[in-house]
């Protein structure tokens, strides 16, 4: 089973900030995924890579297959960023995603 | 909204007593999981289906727990004789399978069990 390691656990930083939030795994993946929770539950998702970089407006996505990293950067951050990301890992094409546990994120005005 | 939904958005019960959840995935979508999320921790996967066939049940689904998806569309998910440590957040996502899936996950059942 892959385990999914995230770091930190919790992020505090003023508005405008860069952001990053990184992921790591054990095993070999097909993909890798980022998703947003907000309060109530919500999960949206961010970003699904299998290599390289991926761009969303201010989001970033990297992922390293080599190191089995992945981090998620968050550029000139705002309080609306405020939320859990969660990074996801697929084994192989037909497995269901394992999950990380999360990292808080909190952007103060 | 992502277009997945699920009811009720909380229930509380008492220890002993059975409950069901519902999911209403997004029309097309062929797979549907169920997650299962306590405080702190990411989702957990429980189970998931393809259509209407059940493909995968995680180890954390103990006898008590069943699933169904009747006709490949909505999802049911039965809790038989609640424990207080089946307290957490029922999380429903769906997806139409292909190499690159996208999860679209519903707002959750929150279930408090007393």
């Amino acid at each position: 089973k892959n385990e999914v390691e995230q770091s930190p656990q919790n992020l505090t930083a003023q508005e405008g900030e860069f952001i990053t939030i990184n992921c790591s795994y054990s095993v070999g993946i097909s993909a890798l995924h980022w998703l947003q929770q907000h309060p109530g539950g919500g999960i949206v998702s961010l970003f699904m890579l299998s290599s390289g970089k991926k761009k969303h407006g201010r989001l970033i996505a990297t992922i390293n297959i080599q190191e089995k990293h992945s981090s998620l950067h968050i550029t000139a951050s705002h309080p609306r960023d405020s939320a859990v990301y969660i990074c996801a890992v697929r084994n192989s094409g037909n497995t269901p995603l394992v999950f990380g546990k999360g990292t808080r994120l909190s952007v103060i005005a | 909204d992502t277009g997945v939904s699920q009811d009720p958005r909380h229930k509380i019960t008492k220890r002993g007593q059975n409950v069901t959840f519902r999911c209403d995935p997004i029309s097309e979508h062929n797979r549907l999981y169920w997650y299962r999320q306590t405080l702190g921790q990411g989702p957990e996967f429980l189970t998931y289906f393809q259509n209407e066939a059940q493909l995968e049940k995680s180890r954390l689904l103990s006898d008590r727990f069943s699933a169904e998806r009747p006709k490949g569309s909505f999802s049911t998910l039965e809790i038989q004789r609640t424990e207080q440590g089946d307290s957490a957040m029922y999380l429903c996502a769906s997806s139409l399978w292909t190499k690159k899936e996208k999860l679209f996950f519903g707002s959750g059942t929150q279930l408090s069990v007393l």
